[in-house]
């Protein structure tokens, strides 16, 4: 089966840090480009990062620069989102999501909540 | 950042009704431009891909046009399993970012 499945989330404090990881199935992995899109409760879809199918390249939204590193393994099928200096403003489910058809977001995780708060 | 404004933020539609969503892009995206629809509790899923391709699976009832800065989703026909949010996604000049959504309620 093609699928996504984000795991890390959980509760920190702010200032802590956190790692995600997405492991992804039934696809070839490293052929493709793979995105975080993190949704605040009750809010709308935000694109947070993004990560070339070899690695080499990254990007990122302003308001997690500096703070967030994505990084992926191809052998192990896994995308990771390290995220540093967390704020409460960066709770959120996160998603990872496929960048497939015409460079659209075509497989999505199911989600990850992560909370900050002390 | 190329901004992407949806309208209207609420649709209060029966069902059999006809749906008709709007994305307005800050600057000009060509057609650059998707929509998913997401419900509660889940993760959002492709519908449309460069403003007017449907993704695989998507019924025919749904339908995109557009190009530029002004794009449209329409719902020929609300079936009781389209009451979702909608949101609209932009890839120019690859950086990605989503309209706020429209929701569509049942009335």
């Amino acid at each position: 089966e093609v699928q996504l499945v984000e795991s890390g989330g959980g509760l920190v404090q702010p200032g802590g840090s956190l790692r995600l990881s997405c492991a992804a199935s039934g696809f070839t992995f490293s052929s493709y480009w793979m995105h975080w899109v993190r949704q605040a409760p009750g809010k709308g879809l935000v694109w947070v990062s993004r990560i070339n199918s070899d690695g080499s390249s990254t990007s990122y939204a302003d308001s997690v620069k500096g703070r967030f590193t994505i990084s992926r393994d191809n052998a192990k099928n896994t995308l990771y989102l390290q995220m540093n200096s967390l704020r409460a403003e960066d709770t959120a489910v996160y998603y990872c999501a496929r960048v497939g058809i015409a460079w659209y977001f075509d497989l999505w995780g199911r989600g990850t909540l992560v909370t900050v708060s002390s | 950042e190329i901004v992407l404004t949806q309208s209207p933020a609420t649709l209060s539609l029966s069902p059999g009704e006809r749906a008709t969503l709007s994305c307005r892009a800050s600057q000009s995206v060509s057609s650059y431009l998707a929509w998913y629809q997401q419900k509660p509790g889940q993760a959002p899923r492709l519908l449309i891909y460069d403003a007017s391709n449907r993704a695989t699976g998507i019924p025919a009832r749904f339908s995109g046009s557009g190009s530029g800065t002004d794009f449209t989703l329409t719902i020929s026909s609300l079936e009781p399993e389209d009451f979702a949010v909608y949101y609209c996604q932009q890839r120019s000049n690859w950086a990605w970012t989503f309209g706020q959504g429209t929701k569509v309620e049942i009335k």
